[in-house]
């Protein structure tokens, strides 16, 4: 079953703005991750938050997570074309071996 | 990129035949995936394995099963495939499991026609 729900399922924003994301999940986690996909490609690893974490900075993102909400957010600051790209939020529950759950994903188009 | 490698990278096939999906990894990880994408559902866990001989189901296994008889090699084999499993799969490594980043492959897009 799904762990993780993204919020909202598409986004399109102009170059230069910030574009949020939001992401909630059913179970309680071990971590949460974020991955980014550009068309026709696999998935990238962005940042990792463990649930005993709040926030965590990256380059221009910036990932809250919010253990009593089960929720998490992913902000992209100063967005660039080259943003643009579906965007997955990922948990493990299960503390090792058994993979990630991942949620349907945000698409985020930035305009030029 | 890290390394690991897909293949084939697309093949059609029709419904009933046997399809074997490869995935190949020069970093030693431990842990291997097999997930699925579909429209509208994400990526979905099919099998993944521990180490050598050591795998296990996944959200999504039945009609698929998997070996792993090299630290690197990690099938997928459709044993009769149907159009319900048209996808694309994406393979994917991780040095200590779920507590750590995964490494994805490019993915392989499967159509059965």
């Amino acid at each position: 079953s799904q762990q993780g729900e993204e919020d909202p399922q598409a986004l399109s924003i102009q170059e230069g703005e910030n574009a949020t994301m939001n992401c909630s999940y059913k179970t309680s986690i071990n971590n949460l991750q974020w991955y980014r996909q550009n068309s026709g490609r696999g998935l990238v690893h962005l940042i990792l938050i463990r649930s005993n974490e709040r926030e965590k900075h990256s380059g221009r993102l910036r990932v809250t997570l919010d253990t009593s909400k089960k929720s998490s957010s992913l902000l992209i600051t100063a967005s660039r074309a080259a943003d643009t790209a579906s965007y997955f939020c990922a948990t493990d529950s299960g503390g090792g071996a058994d993979g990630l759950t991942f949620g349907k994903g945000t698409h985020l188009i930035i305009q030029p | 990129d890290a390394g690991i490698t897909q293949s084939p990278r697309h093949k059609v096939t029709e419904t009933g035949t046997p399809v074997t999906l490869r995935c190949h990894q020069t970093e030693n990880h431990r842990y291997m995936y097999w997930y699925r994408q579909d429209p509208g559902h994400g990526l979905r866990l099919i099998h993944y394995s521990y180490g050598v001989k050591d795998t296990d189901k996944g959200e999504v296994s039945d009609g698929y099963s998997v070996s792993r008889s090299k630290t690197e090699d990690f099938l997928l084999t459709l044993e009769s495939a149907t159009s319900s499993q048209t996808s694309v799969y994406f393979c994917a490594i991780s040095l200590t499991g779920g507590n750590t980043e995964a490494f994805f492959g490019q993915g392989t897009r499967l159509t059965v026609v």
